[in-house]
């Protein structure tokens, strides 16, 4: 059955300490990778898509990567506009377009 | 700018009452999804159509159906709301199926008394 996990469920850092975030999954055959960031009570926003093992991509303090089992979100030197829900979700071979997503990570940025 | 866009933002409908929520998209894709998200938990896709061709997954409840009437609209008609349906009503569109960035819209917050 294809699976995304996501960890850790929630991570707190203190503004400019930088750290990681994990989404590991098993499909059959992936597709694509995606990330999305996630405020309370809105609409996931689109931050990156992958497509390769090797496939890095940066926006301001983000950066994602990917393995053939998993990618990470490094944040580096985070503020407190970066606290949200990371959402990662991947389309696995022969879907139509189904997102399978995990579960996300909720970060929080203290000042 | 382009978007996807949901109506209303804030919907409170009673036990049974049928309810129906919009999406519209200027970005002149050619599909369009439905997710449900709980608090807490990951979106679940509902359905999407491609152009005029509906998909419907194979566990979403008979209680949910969707319509499209021209391609920047979409609705999703709750026939008979549960309490257990209180949920983020979630619209995103891609421009093709398959390995395409989906854009979401803000989303509904379906609430049921």
């Amino acid at each position: 059955e294809d699976q995304v996990t996501q960890s850790p469920e929630a991570l707190r850092l203190q503004e400019g300490e930088s750290s990681s975030l994990n989404c590991s999954y098993t499909v059959s055959g992936l597709r694509g990778l995606f990330w999305y960031r996630q405020d309370p009570g809105k609409g996931p926003e689109f931050l990156f898509t992958l497509y390769s093992a090797g496939e890095e991509k940066e926006k301001e303090r983000l950066k994602a990567t990917l393995t053939k089992k998993e990618s990470f979100l490094h944040i580096t030197a985070p503020k407190p506009e970066d606290s949200a829900t990371y959402l990662c979700a991947v389309q696995a071979g022969g879907s139509q377009g189904n997102l399978i997503f995990g579960k996300g990570t909720k970060l929080s940025v203290k000042p | 700018d382009a978007m996807v866009i949901q109506n209303p933002r804030y919907q409170v409908t009673q036990f049974g009452k049928p309810v129906t929520l919009s999406c519209s998209q200027t970005l002149n894709h050619n599909v369009m999804y439905w997710y449900q998200q709980k608090s807490s938990q990951a979106p679940k896709l509902l359905f999407h159509y491609y152009d005029k061709d509906f998909n419907n997954e194979a566990d979403t409840p008979d209680n949910f159906q969707s319509r499209r009437p021209n391609t920047s609209f979409c609705f999703l008609d709750i026939r008979s709301p549960g309490l257990g349906d209180a949920a983020m009503y979630l619209c995103a569109t891609s421009r093709v199926l398959g390995a395409d960035t989906q854009y979401f819209g803000p989303g509904t917050r379906l609430t049921v008394l």
